[in-house]
C-alpha cells in the first residue's frame, strides 16, 4: 500500500516557539492532505483539509493562525504549531488521498502520527 | 457524514472470528462504509470500504445490510495483533473527510 511518512515522530519544545511538522506521500502524489489532532484515549479530531496548492479548509473551532498549514507539493504538507502552548500537546496525524477517474476519493492514507509536547 | 454508532469494547478468542457490528441507520445514498484501526499510538489503517455489496479483501469481510442502515466488519480469524480500536466511518467519496467516532476496542485474548 502507500506510505506516508511524518517527521519528526516526536518533538518536545517550550512554550511561546513554533513547531513544524511534515507529512509527506512517499510513492504516489496526494492531491488531498488531511490534519488530525488525538489527545490522550480520545478519537482523532480532523483539524483541516488541504489541496495542493490552494489554502486549508479549516474545521470549526480550529484557529488557523495558529495552525498554519502549507500544502505546496503534490508530495509535501506541513503544519506548523505557532506559539505553541501546553494545551497544544497533542497526537498529530496526516492523511493522504488521491482523486483517481472520475474524482472519487478512496482510501485514505496515515502517517504514524507526530507526538508534540509543550512545556 | 452519516453518524455511526459502535460499541465501545469487545473480546474476541485467538483464533475465532471477530464480528463488529456498526449503525449507520441515516447513511445517505452517496456515503460509503468505511473501515479503519488504530493500533496504540500509530496512525490509522484502512481495512475496507464498501457502498451497497459485500466485500472482502485480504484483511477482512464487510457485510452491508440491504437497507444500508448497519454493517459488520468480520476478521476471520483474529490474532493477538489485531487487537486494535475499529473505527466504522461513513462518508462520502467527493468530500473525502473521515470524521471519527469513539470506535470500538478489539481486545483479541489468547
Amino acid at each position: 500500500g502507500a506510505v506516508v511518512s511524518q517527521h519528526p515522530s516526536w518533538v518536545i519544545c517550550k512554550s511561546g516557539t513554533s513547531v513544524k511538522i511534515e507529512c509527506r506521500s512517499l510513492d504516489f502524489q496526494a492531491t488531498t492532505m488531511f490534519w488530525y489532532r488525538q489527545f490522550p484515549k480520545q478519537s482523532l479530531m480532523l483539524m483541516a483539509t488541504s489541496n495542493e496548492g490552494s489554502k486549508a479548509t479549516y474545521e470549526q473551532g480550529v484557529e488557523k493562525d495558529k495552525f498554519l498549514i502549507n500544502h505546496a507539493s503534490l508530495t509535501l504538507s506541513t503544519l506548523t504549531v505557532t506559539s505553541a502552548h501546553p494545551e497544544d500537546s497533542s497526537f498529530y496525524i496526516c492523511s493522504a488521498s488521491s482523486v483517481e477517474g472520475a474524482g472519487i476519493n478512496y482510501e485514505q492514507y496515515f502517517g504514524p502520527g507526530t507526538r508534540l509536547t509543550v512545556t | 457524514d452519516a453518524k455511526t454508532t459502535q460499541p465501545t469494547s469487545m473480546d474476541c478468542a485467538e483464533g475465532r472470528a471477530a464480528n463488529l457490528p456498526c449503525n449507520h441507520s441515516t447513511i445517505s445514498g452517496n456515503e460509503y462504509v468505511y473501515w479503519y484501526r488504530q493500533i496504540h499510538s500509530q496512525g490509522p489503517q484502512y481495512i475496507i470500504h464498501g457502498l451497497k455489496n459485500n466485500e472482502t479483501n485480504e484483511m477482512a469481510s464487510l457485510i452491508i445490510t440491504e437497507d444500508r442502515k448497519s454493517s459488520t466488519l468480520i476478521l476471520p480469524h483474529a490474532t493477538l495483533r489485531d487487537t486494535a480500536v475499529y473505527y466504522c466511518i461513513a462518508e462520502a467519496t467527493n468530500t473525502g473527510k473521515l470524521i471519527f467516532g469513539q470506535g470500538t476496542t478489539l481486545q483479541v485474548k489468547p
